[in-house]
């Protein structure tokens, strides 16, 4: 059974800061991962999408990694915002059906 | 437009009651998805439509029913819940349901169940 996790669970930083936010998965045999965010009480934002066969994506100051064969990826954000202030989810979908099964999330806190 | 809408926003119903949930997107996708969200939890997948065919979670209860009168528009029907119910409740859509697809979420409907 695949089992996502992300670590840290929490996190804290001063505006201007880069945030580093991991995601390990115990099945290799992945389609695609997503990370989203979300705000409290709101549904999910997609922020990026990384296929099975690629390495990185980035959009604007967002960058993702995949490392399939360990089971990991990680998210970037460059220069840290108030307003990036959220809870970040990662997600891997192992089915054509698209089925997404999501890690606990990290949140995040950007301090002024 | 990447939007997907979902109604009502809110909603609070008794163990009796029955009450429907309403999704809809017009971006031409044609895979639709309701997901369950417990507060501080990640979303949990309960059923996948994919051109109007329905992969189901098993461990979702009978008191949840979908519905997909078309490619646009799930539903969900909601009987005789209980209290443990009380959730975000979350629709997603992607294009044609195929692996590399993005899902776009909904705002979600919090339901809460007395």
């Amino acid at each position: 059974k695949q089992e996502v996790t992300q670590i840290p669970a929490a996190l804290s930083v001063p505006e201007g800061e880069n945030l580093v936010l991991n995601c390990s998965f115990t099945d290799s045999a992945i389609y695609n991962l997503q990370w989203f965010r979300q705000d409290p009480g709101k549904g999910l934002t997609s922020l990026l999408l990384i296929q099975s066969s690629q390495r990185e994506q980035t959009s604007g100051r967002l960058n993702a990694s995949l490392d399939k064969s360990s089971g990991r990826s990680t998210l970037y954000i460059a220069a840290s915002q108030p307003g990036d202030s959220a809870t970040y989810l990662c997600a891997v979908s192992a089915d054509s059906w698209g089925k997404l099964q999501f890690g606990a999330g990290t949140q995040v806190v950007v301090t002024p | 437009d990447t939007e997907v809408t979902q109604t009502p926003k809110h909603l609070v119903m008794g163990m009796t009651n029955k009450k429907s949930l309403k999704c809809e997107q017009h971006m031409g996708h044609r895979a639709m998805y309701w997901y369950k969200q417990k507060a501080k939890k990640p979303p949990e997948l309960m059923f996948v439509y994919s051109y109007e065919k329905l992969s189901i979670n098993e461990s979702v209860p009978s008191r949840f029913s979908p519905e997909c009168p078309n490619s646009s528009l799930l539903n969900l029907h909601l009987h005789a819940l209980q209290p443990e119910d009380s959730a975000l409740y979350l629709c997603a859509s992607s294009q044609q349901g195929v692996r590399e697809e993005t899902q776009y979420f909904g705002p979600g409907t919090r339901l809460l169940v007395l």
